[in-house]
């Protein structure tokens, strides 16, 4: 069965900071993984995803993610945050799959940026 | 960019009552998913349909839930009857042919029954 763990139910950081938000999966194989931002209200807005080859992947809005497959982790980061940054992030995993390919999401991080 | 759309964005009904929720996949997609999001809960999957059956579904599928593709546009989930605890947002994806591994989400319709 594939699970995603986000160990970070809330953080907060400083506009302008830097932000590294956790995730770590379990699944038999390698992966398929991405990263979905949400805003209050909103849909999920796909902001990258690992399939196979270069490990560090970039995404919209100046996110990055890092696929490490000794850690079983994929960690969303991104150098400088901007208020518009706050929303619920969310860390999903998908396995290969003719036909079904559900994806299984982690819980969560809510993100928060302080003036 | 194609999108996947959803109807209605809101929708209130009674408990006991059927509803259908209305998704119209990306045109050419193969494979289609309802999922839910209970409030301040995370993205749950409820099914994946292909080939015009249901590939999986999970254990909140059960028997008062169906999925449809009447036609060749549009992606139904049907309640028949409502519970409170479905109260909830309603997320249908679609996904092309076998290969193109990216799930496109709609915007959600945001269930809410009394």
């Amino acid at each position: 069965a594939q699970s995603v763990t986000q160990p970070d139910i809330h953080i907060t950081v400083s506009e302008g900071a830097s932000l590294e938000l956790r995730c770590n999966y379990s699944y038999g194989a390698t992966p398929y993984l991405f990263w979905y931002v949400q805003s209050p209200g909103q849909g999920l807005q796909l902001l990258l995803k690992y399939f196979s080859g270069d490990t560090l992947v970039q995404g919209i809005k100046g996110f990055e993610a890092e696929f490490k497959r000794s850690q079983s982790s994929f960690n969303l980061r991104k150098p400088s945050v901007h208020w518009s940054d706050a929303a619920e992030y969310f860390c999903a995993v998908r396995g290969y799959n003719t036909n079904a390919g559900k994806s299984t999401f982690g819980d969560g991080t809510t993100l928060t940026v302080k003036p | 960019e194609p999108e996947v759309t959803q109807t209605p964005s809101h929708q209130v009904t009674q408990m006991g009552q059927e509803v259908i929720l209305r998704c119209v996949p990306i045109s050419n997609h193969l494979y289609f998913y309802w999922y839910r999001q209970i409030l301040g809960q995370k993205v749950e999957f409820l099914v994946s349909f292909y080939n015009n059956e249901i590939s999986e579904k999970s254990e909140i599928f059960d028997d008062q839930f169906s999925v449809e593709r009447p036609d060749g546009s549009n992606f139904t989930l049907k309640i028949r009857s409502t519970k409170l605890e479905d109260s909830a947002m309603y997320f249908c994806a679609s996904r092309g042919r076998q290969g193109q591994e990216t799930q496109y989400f709609g915007p959600g319709t945001r269930l809410l029954v009394l």
